[in-house]
């Protein structure tokens, strides 16, 4: 069973540009979170969906956004990147629902540089 | 809001020896879930124990297994017959009763020395 998958694994981008990250998650999962991990402030939780809708989101400003396709699979986007946007993005799917204490597997990540 | 607390920035130990990593964490709920992942070089986070809370029993899986003191919010993780490929970031997590907004400790950089 193949596990999460995240691209690009690295990218590099200017100040003010805007980037998309995919993630398609384990098949058969249908939620998926987005996390930042920066040195200075750990592991923070962005967002969950879940059958395409934002289920939770975190402390981050507007300009990250998500959404989640019919086939489970979602998209990240960080418009007017910032220097402080650098980071690794983490995106984790599990099998949700209505019950809940799901384990979320995650992928190996995606590299953001911004410069 | 949940808190999750990892004092030990960084430890060390033998192969082959045993190491006990500390997890604290602070929350109004009685029912949640609490994880250790690791991380290593790779940044590939990779689950490594899950503790139900209501579940009295202390998890174990294989050479891993946790101290849960539900009373003391207090979630340890003991790595017995340490090898080299334990070296890691190992992050203390907690998971709400619903949904996936997990809250993560800042982390546990081990060594495994040969």
């Amino acid at each position: 069973k193949a596990g999460v998958t995240q691209t690009p694994r690295y990218l590099i981008k200017t100040r003010g540009q805007q980037v998309t990250l995919s993630c398609s998650p384990i098949s058969g999962h249908r939620s998926v979170s987005w996390y930042q991990q920066t040195p200075g402030q750990g592991l923070q939780f962005l967002f969950e969906y879940f059958s395409e809708t934002q289920r939770n989101k975190g402390n981050f400003p507007g300009r990250f956004s998500g959404r989640q396709f019919s086939n489970s699979r979602s998209e990240m986007n960080v418009s007017t990147l910032e220097l402080g946007d650098s980071a690794l993005y983490l995106c984790a799917s599990s099998l949700a629902g209505s019950h809940s204490g799901n384990t979320i597997y995650f992928g190996e990540g995606s590299w953001l540089t911004v410069v | 809001a949940q808190t999750v607390t990892q004092s030990q920035p960084e430890m060390s130990v033998q192969e082959a020896e045993t190491v006990t990593l500390s997890c604290t964490y602070d929350t109004s709920e009685s029912n949640y879930y609490l994880f250790w992942y690791k991380q290593p070089p790779s940044r590939q986070m990779i689950l490594v124990i899950r503790q139900e809370a209501y579940k009295q029993q202390n998890a174990t899986e294989n050479r891993f297994s946790v101290n849960f003191q539900k009373a003391a919010k207090s979630f340890s993780l003991k790595i017995s017959d340490s090898q080299l490929g334990d070296t890691a970031m190992y992050f203390c997590a907690f998971g709400p009763p619903t949904g996936n907004q997990f809250y993560f400790g800042t982390g546990t950089s081990l060594t495994v020395i040969p």
